[in-house]
């Protein structure tokens, strides 16, 4: 059964910093890799979407990364700003597109 | 503006109240799914539909129906709501074809 796990659950940073949020799974028979942000009150927005076939994406100050055979994810956020702040969700699409499996998030607060 | 519309965005109620949540989204996409959303969780499955009339179970369908006669519309309802059904549910729709999701705002459900 597939498993995704985001570490760490909390993440405090200061303004500026960069910044690398983990996300891991345990079956590698993936369609693809997302990224979403979570606001409160404001649903889930798609920041990248990474191919079982790709390595990377990159928008903007942030960039994604997959190791399939790994079970891996990895999300940097480069010069991060406090605009930056809220949840980060890690999924994986299985099921001829009819699933995603998400991870429970982690949760940044960037200071000024 | 595209987008997917949920309603109620706050519900409280009591067991064994049936209640409806709708949503509806004005993109003409064929898939819609149900997820919930639980502290330390991540969001899970709870129905989705390829099409109008065609339906099937997520991972968490139990105390669940859903219903598609609409393309536009995929209400989720609650027989008999019980307080481990206190969450928070997400909508969410996407074309046939493409792996992008648009996800509602969310409705938060206390069930007392």
């Amino acid at each position: 059964k597939q498993e995704v796990t985001q570490i760490p659950a909390a993440l405090s940073v200061p303004e500026g910093e960069n910044l690398v949020l983990n996300c891991s799974f345990t079956d590698s028979a993936i369609y693809n890799l997302q990224w979403f942000r979570q606001d409160p009150g404001k649903g889930l927005t798609s920041l990248l979407l990474i191919q079982s076939s790709q390595r990377e994406q990159t928008s903007g100050r942030l960039n994604a990364s997959l190791d399939k055979s790994s079970g891996r994810s990895t999300l940097y956020i480069a010069a991060s700003q406090p605009g930056d702040s809220a949840t980060y969700l890690c999924a994986v699409m299985v099921g001829g597109y009819n699933k995603l499996i998400f991870g429970a998030g982690t949760r940044l607060a960037v200071h000024p | 503006e595209a987008q997917v519309t949920q309603n109620p965005r706050y519900l409280i109620t009591v067991t064994g109240k049936k209640l409806t949540v709708t949503c509806s989204q004005n993109m003409n996409h064929e898939y819609m799914s149900w997820y919930r959303q639980d502290p330390g969780l991540g969001l899970r499955q709870i129905y989705y539909s390829m099409n109008v009339e065609v339906t099937d179970k997520g991972d968490v369908p139990e105390g669940y129906k859903v219903s598609r006669k609409e393309k536009r519309n995929f209400p989720l309802i609650l027989e008999s709501p019980s307080p481990n059904q206190t969450s928070l549910y997400f909508c969410a729709s996407r074309q046939t074809g493409s792996e992008k999701l648009f996800f509602g705002s969310g409705t938060q459900l206390s069930v007392l």
